[in-house]
């Protein structure tokens, strides 16, 4: 079985800041990694994914992460958030049948 | 792009009605999956479906079931509503072999 932390249920940031949105997982078995965006009253929006390659991974809206085995990590990152980047991310996992969705963290940017 | 509709975005019922959440995707995909969503808690798996007329129970399907009589509809029902099924329920579809889901924009269900 898998399972995901999200280590941040909330993270403020202001304006042209850059952020990291932090998740680490757990699987006994060779996983795939997602990151996905829900803005409010909306349904979850894929964001991008880790399935095999490169460990660092470019996705919509400027976003990226960086898959790392060793630390059973996969942290999403933007250089520079903008006001409409404040939503809630959700980091999921899949191995095997299983797709295990994180807690999720709510990034508010701010003025 | 893939499109996944859900029936309705708001919906209010009271205790004890049976609640019927419509899912649609035009993609022809083989996966199906029902969600709940609630703060703090992410995304709980209720049902899935890998084929018609097939099912799966996820993490919490006690007071739900499923039906999938064609393709590219999977309905979730709720036999007895009740107050903690209030709730954000989320459809979402995927294609077999690929691995990412698309979602629906989520029915928010209230039970009074």
């Amino acid at each position: 079985a898998q399972s995901v932390t999200q280590l941040d249920s909330q993270v403020p940031v202001f304006e042209e800041a850059p952020v990291e949105l932090r998740c680490n997982y757990s699987s006994s078995v060779s996983v795939y990694l997602f990151w996905y965006v829900q803005y409010p009253n909306q349904g979850l929006q894929l964001l991008l994914k880790y399935l095999s390659g490169s460990t660092l991974v470019k996705g919509i809206n400027g976003f990226e992460a960086e898959f790392n085995k060793s630390q059973t990590s996969f942290h999403l990152r933007k250089p520079s958030v903008h006001i409409s980047d404040t939503a809630e991310y959700f980091c999921a996992v899949s191995g095997g049948q299983n797709f295990v969705f994180g807690p999720g963290t709510r990034l508010s940017v701010l003025p | 792009d893939v499109k996944v509709t859900q029936s309705s975005r708001y919906l209010v019922k009271r205790t004890g009605e049976k609640v019927f959440l419509e899912c649609v995707q035009d993609m022809d995909h083989e996966n199906m999956f029902w969600y709940r969503q609630d703060p703090g808690l992410g995304l709980r798996l209720i049902y899935f479906s890998y084929d018609v007329k097939m099912k799966e129970k996820g993490d919490i399907p006690e007071g739900y079931s499923v039906s999938r009589e064609k393709k590219e509809r999977f309905s979730l029902i709720l036999e007895s509503a009740s107050t903690n099924q209030t709730s954000m329920y989320l459809c979402a579809s995927t294609p077999s072999g690929r691995y990412e889901q698309y979602f629906g924009p989520g029915t928010r269900l209230t039970v009074t």
